[in-house]
């Protein structure tokens, strides 16, 4: 069974930082999610990626299959990017959910 | 991209009652539609796997009896919690995928389901 392990589990900033999350897993993977949930509870899908970079607008997400690891990045994070985010991995079993960063950006 | 709706996004029952949560594949046919669970400060759980036209596959410990999924078309599943108990309350997020496999998968908003 694949682990997947969030760093940092809480991440407080101030408005305008660079912010980066870290995903790491144990097994191969096909694909990897990085969802948004917001404090309400609505899931929103960032990106779905298998390989090298994906930007969309402030937010980019790159994964490294060698490594086991992915990354999604914040550029000029604003209040609104407070959020829960979770890493999904896509294994031979279905898919298995990270804990989760909640992130908190201060104005 | 493709879009995932749930409907409703929120909603309070009565204990003893059944509720019906509805997900659908906007702009693509879901040949296969996914069913999580997150309790409060807890990662999505996997409850069930419907494929369009036959039964639900349930993950271990899901009674199929109390959350009843049908997934009668290529756009539309349902999930009905029956005789619904305050322990039933939770954030019920479906995910649906036009694939065999389990990596193109579109996820709903989510539903917040409080039983009173």
């Amino acid at each position: 069974k694949n682990e997947v392990e969030q760093s940092p589990q809480n991440l407080t900033a101030q408005e305008g930082e660079f912010i980066t999350i870290n995903c790491s897993y144990s097994v191969g993977i096909s694909a990897l999610h990085w969802l948004q949930q917001h404090p309400g509870g609505g899931i929103v899908s960032l990106f779905m990626l298998s390989s090298g970079k994906k930007k969309h607008g402030r937010l980019i997400a790159t994964i490294n299959i060698q490594e086991k690891h992915s990354s999604l990045h914040i550029t000029a994070s604003h209040p609104r990017d407070s959020a829960v985010y979770i890493c999904a991995v896509v294994g031979a079993d279905g898919l298995t959910f990270g804990k989760g960063t909640h992130l908190i950006i201060q104005p | 991209g493709a879009v995932v709706s749930q409907h409703p996004s929120r909603v309070i029952c009565k204990s003893g009652t059944s509720v019906k949560i509805e997900c659908r594949s906007l702009d693509f046919q879901a040949t296969t539609m996914f069913w999580y669970r997150q309790f409060p400060k807890q990662s999505l759980m996997l409850m069930a796997t419907s494929n369009e036209g036959s039964k639900a596959t349930y993950e271990q410990g899901v009674e199929k009896d109390k959350f009843l999924i049908n997934h009668a078309s290529l756009t539309l599943s349902t999930l009905t919690v029956t005789s619904a108990h305050p322990e039933d309350s939770s954030f019920y997020i479906c995910s649906a995928s036009w694939g065999l496999g389990r990596g193109e998968q579109y996820f709903g908003p989510g539903t917040r389901l409080t039983v009173t």
